[in-house]
């Protein structure tokens, strides 16, 4: 059973770009959730998708937005990009929110 | 508001040696605890606690949750190398939604 797939691994963009990241979850999982981990802050919710639907959102400026195909699979973007928002990105799913999620790789981002 | 704050921040020990990694949390919409362990990217599953289920073993590691308390520890024992990681405590909350919370990890060193 393939994993949660995220693409791309490793990203470079320079201040006031834009960025969509994509996450593939686990075959038959509806939960998608995606975290940004920087050193400093660890591990920070961004927002859980279920059926297309936003379900939850984390404290972060609307600049982070995402959605969720009826495939499952989910989106991320991140408009107007700040030197802040250089992190690790992490995607996570799991059948249905409720249960253990499992996670992708991320994609590193980093912003000059 | 919510949080999850874990001790000590880093620890190192000798292979063999028993560890016990604290976590604690105030959230508002308690749901469930988990713990995972991160070696290099994606975070693996280990530990899922709940009202229902408060005590969880796997081999050398364990778990307990206290309701009572607010907290969770984390205990591994007969340490070894490939024990070294940082490991996480997550609290999972339902607001319509799922969030979960991360606290700021473990970082274990075991050497040989």
């Amino acid at each position: 059973k393939a994993g949660v797939t995220q693409t791309p691994r490793y990203l470079i963009k320079t201040r006031g770009q834009q960025v969509t990241l994509s996450c593939s979850p686990i075959s038959g999982h509806r939960s998608v959730s995606w975290y940004q981990q920087t050193p400093g802050q660890g591990l920070q919710f961004l927002f859980e998708y279920f059926s297309e639907t936003q379900r939850n959102k984390g404290n972060f400026p609307g600049r982070f937005s995402g959605r969720q195909f009826s495939n499952s699979r989910s989106e991320m973007n991140v408009s107007t990009l700040e030197l802040g928002d250089s992190a690790l990105y992490l995607c996570a799913s799991s059948l249905a929110g409720g249960q253990p999620q499992h996670f992708g790789d991320g994609t590193r981002l980093s912003i000059l | 508001e919510d949080k999850v704050v874990q001790s000590p921040l880093s620890l190192v020990v000798h292979e063999g040696d028993t560890v016990t990694l604290n976590c604690s949390y105030e959230v508002t919409n308690f749901r469930s605890l988990l713990w995972y362990k991160q070696e290099k990217k994606a975070p693996t599953f280990l530990f899922m606690l709940t009202s229902s289920g408060i005590e969880k073993k796997s081999g050398r590691l364990s778990s307990i949750l206290d309701k009572k308390e607010l907290s969770s520890i984390l205990n591994i024992t007969a340490t070894q190398t490939g024990d070294s990681a940082i490991y996480l405590c997550a609290v999972e909350e339902y607001t319509g939604g799922f969030k979960t919370i991360f606290g700021a990890g473990t970082r274990l060193f075991v050497k040989a």
